[in-house]
């Protein structure tokens, strides 16, 4: 079955901190990955997405994703984290529908 | 550009009433979707439009919920009745193409909705 987990339902890191958030997912290919951000009463932003070629995509933000085969993973990563980056965040996956996970929140601490 | 708006963006209702939700896409773009939010959980597609035409509806609760999207531009989402678990956010979205996870999607701020 087609499934998207984000292990981490919460993550707090401190402001200037590295962070990572983590996706796996079960499909029967390669699908196409995305990353979205959900603000506060925002609707969703995409972040980042990934169909083929480089696995380490550069997205919006100074975010970046790797993909990785062997794991099945998709994790979300940036280097420095600023309080602006409090938010909801969204694995999703898919080919002709995408599929959401679950969403990890991030809290960013002065 | 102007985003994809929705009205309104707050509502609640008492269980077995009906509502609508509104959603204006993006100019141009072809492909409007409706999402369910539930809280804790991620977007679940209900319906999805290809210009005035319906591409997919598996997971719309036809029992209940209908959309519609005259003229290929604005839609109309509806519930009727309403059940508790129907509380959630419901989300509106575009694309520019005629979808597929290659079109990107641009989602507008969502409707909050609490059945009492």
């Amino acid at each position: 079955a087609q499934s998207v987990t984000q292990p981490d339902i919460h993550i707090t890191v401190s402001e200037g901190a590295s962070l990572e958030l983590r996706c796996n997912y079960s499909y029967g290919a390669t699908p196409y990955l995305f990353w979205y951000v959900q603000s506060p009463g925002q609707g969703l932003q995409l972040l980042l997405k990934y169909f083929s070629g480089d696995t380490l995509v550069q997205g919006i933000k100074g975010f970046e994703a790797e993909f990785k085969r062997s794991q099945s993973s998709f994790n979300l990563r940036k280097p420095s984290v600023h309080w602006s980056d409090a938010a909801e965040y969204f694995c999703a996956v898919g080919f002709n529908d995408m599929r959401f996970g679950a969403g990890t929140r991030l809290t960013v601490k002065p | 550009e102007a985003g994809v708006a929705q009205s309104p963006r707050y509502k609640i209702i008492e269980k077995r009433q009906s509502v609508a939700f509104w959603c204006n896409p993006i100019s141009g773009h072809a492909t409007l979707y409706w999402y369910q939010q539930i809280l804790g959980q991620g977007p679940k597609l209900l319906i999805q439009f290809q210009n005035n035409g319906v591409v997919d509806d598996s997971q719309l609760p036809k029992d209940r919920f209908s959309a519609e999207r005259l003229k290929g531009v604005d839609s109309t989402l509806k519930i009727q009745p309403a059940k508790l678990e129907d509380s959630a956010v419901y989300l509106c979205a575009s694309s520019l193409g005629p979808g597929g996870s290659t079109d990107t999607q641009y989602f507008g701020p969502g409707t909050r909705l609490t059945v009492l």
